[in-house]
């Protein structure tokens, strides 16, 4: 049981490239999140899903975009990477659709670093 | 909208003694309320959570924490520290009256906690 994986640990990118952060779990989790952490901000809630198929934004969506086709998988895409896009990008997963009272996991994160 | 405040980036403590990390939050509703733990170069980790009933709430690694509704506050304790537990200490609050993208996890900015030997 791995839990809530995601690949890669670290990444760097260029100014205005591409790329997929995957996260997948193996939990049959219902709902999945991204977040993103910045130095004396916590945690920021980027998009989120209730289940495959269904998707909406959290906080600070603008230049990432998700899908979720299985319940495994929740991929968060990069449209063209920003330096401000530079941090610690953790995904998430919570057992139950509302997900309102249980806790989340978390996986162990990527640092992305945009040059 | 929610908020979460953590008013100390830094707390330090000497190993054995009691510690206390603060938490107040800000919700229209009634709230649900977590702390997390992350360790260097890993994850949020789930320490404990507040949903209903008894005000104070135990958790792993021998962590407390009280709600106090009258001073919104949800603050984590010890009663005894250990150098083990110095890592950042995250709370984090979900409005159960909110709807949509209001109801998600809202985080504070976290706190630093160094048990010095």
């Amino acid at each position: 049981n791995a839990g809530v994986t995601q690949t890669p640990k670290f990444q760097v990118l260029k100014t205005g490239q591409s790329m997929t952060l995957q996260c997948a779990q193996d939990m049959n989790h219902e709902y999945m999140s991204w977040y993103r952490q910045d130095p004396g901000m916590g945690l920021r809630l980027i998009h989120y899903s209730v289940g495959a198929g269904i998707t909406d934004q959290g906080e600070v969506p603008n230049g990432y975009n998700v899908s979720r086709s299985t319940t495994e998988d929740f991929p968060l895409r990069l449209l063209s990477a920003a330096p401000s896009q530079t941090s610690v990008y953790f995904c998430a997963s919570s057992y139950g659709i509302r997900a309102e009272n249980t806790e989340a996991f978390f996986g162990q994160g990527t640092r992305l670093t945009v040059v | 909208a929610q908020s979460v405040a953590q008013p100390e980036d830094q707390v330090n403590v000497a190993e054995g003694n009691p510690l206390t990390v603060k938490c107040t939050y800000s919700v229209s509703g009634n709230p649900y309320l977590f702390w997390y733990v992350q360790y260097p170069n890993r994850g949020l980790q789930f320490l404990l959570k507040y949903i209903t009933g008894d005000n104070l709430v135990k958790g792993s690694y021998g962590f407390e924490a009280e709600f106090n509704k009258s001073q919104t506050s949800f603050h984590l304790k010890k009663p005894s520290a250990l150098v083990s537990d110095s890592a950042l200490y995250f709370c984090a609050v979900r409005d159960r009256g909110s709807s949509g993208s209001a109801r998600q996890l809202t985080f504070g900015s976290g706190t630093q906690l160094t048990v010095l030997p």
